[in-house]
């Protein structure tokens, strides 16, 4: 299995700056036939269920703002928010796709300083 | 518009049996493939398993298996997810989610879950 991890636990951020998740996976989650990287980030906000964000590790999910920038490649990953809004609120997960069974990052929870 | 629409909340026994299901909507439900997420009290999300409608192709996870029953019924676009005899750690919510490809995809929508309660 492919083991994610996350860092850090949680961060709080002031309004307007910003927010850094990192995503670290046990082994590759990209193929070398396509390069692309299987990773993808959710956001769930309290009492909602998880919302897509990015996918292919840097591939914004249609109607996500741009505040919102995922980079990385093979191992290890990061979620950006440029500019932390009050909406932001919310625990921020990573997933790999590239094999069964999918496994999710224990969650980062990101708050306003 | 694609949606996901999952059974109401559950209070149940253990060692009752339980089934839930999700509901879908706008899009050709034979073509995506179900998965089922669990998010235990306070916890994180953890995939239990996932079907293809097309032809029952189902997929579980290893420290699940055998502890639930993935199915799907395609003339009602509807997937389900059972347990024969519960227990009281079942307690969790439980979201079923769309991907096109398993693996190979994201969960590009969810349900907006299930809540069971095992009493002992």
């Amino acid at each position: 299995d492919i083991v994610m991890t996350q860092s850090p636990d949680s961060l709080a951020v002031s309004l307007g700056e910003r927010a850094t998740i990192n995503c670290k996976s046990s082994q590759s989650v990209s193929y070398s036939s396509n390069r692309k990287n299987y990773l993808a980030w959710y956001q769930q906000k309290s009492g909602q269920p998880p919302k897509l964000l990015i996918y292919w590790a840097s591939t914004r999910e249609s109607g996500v703002p741009d505040r919102f920038s995922g980079s990385g490649s093979g191992t290890d990953f990061t979620l950006t928010i440029s500019s932390l809004q009050a909406e932001d609120v919310a625990v921020y997960y990573c997933q790999q796709y590239h094999s069964t069974p999918l496994t999710f990052g224990p969650g980062t929870k990101v708050d306003i300083k | 518009e694609v949606q996901l629409v999952q059974s109401g909340a559950e209070v149940k026994k253990a060692g009752e049996s339980l089934r839930i299901s999700c509901k879908t909507s706008g899009y050709t439900f034979s073509s995506y493939w179900i998965g089922w997420v669990r998010q235990m009290p306070g916890k994180g999300l953890e995939w239990m398993g996932i079907i293809y409608p097309g032809d029952s192709d189902t997929k579980y996870s290893p420290s699940l298996q055998g502890q639930v029953t993935i199915s799907a019924d395609k003339s009602i676009s509807t997937a389900y997810l059972h347990w024969s005899s519960l227990k009281a750690s079942d307690t969790a919510m439980y979201y079923c989610a769309r991907t096109i490809a398993a693996p190979g995809s994201k969960f590009d929508s969810w349900g907006q879950g299930t809540l069971v309660t095992v009493s002992s």
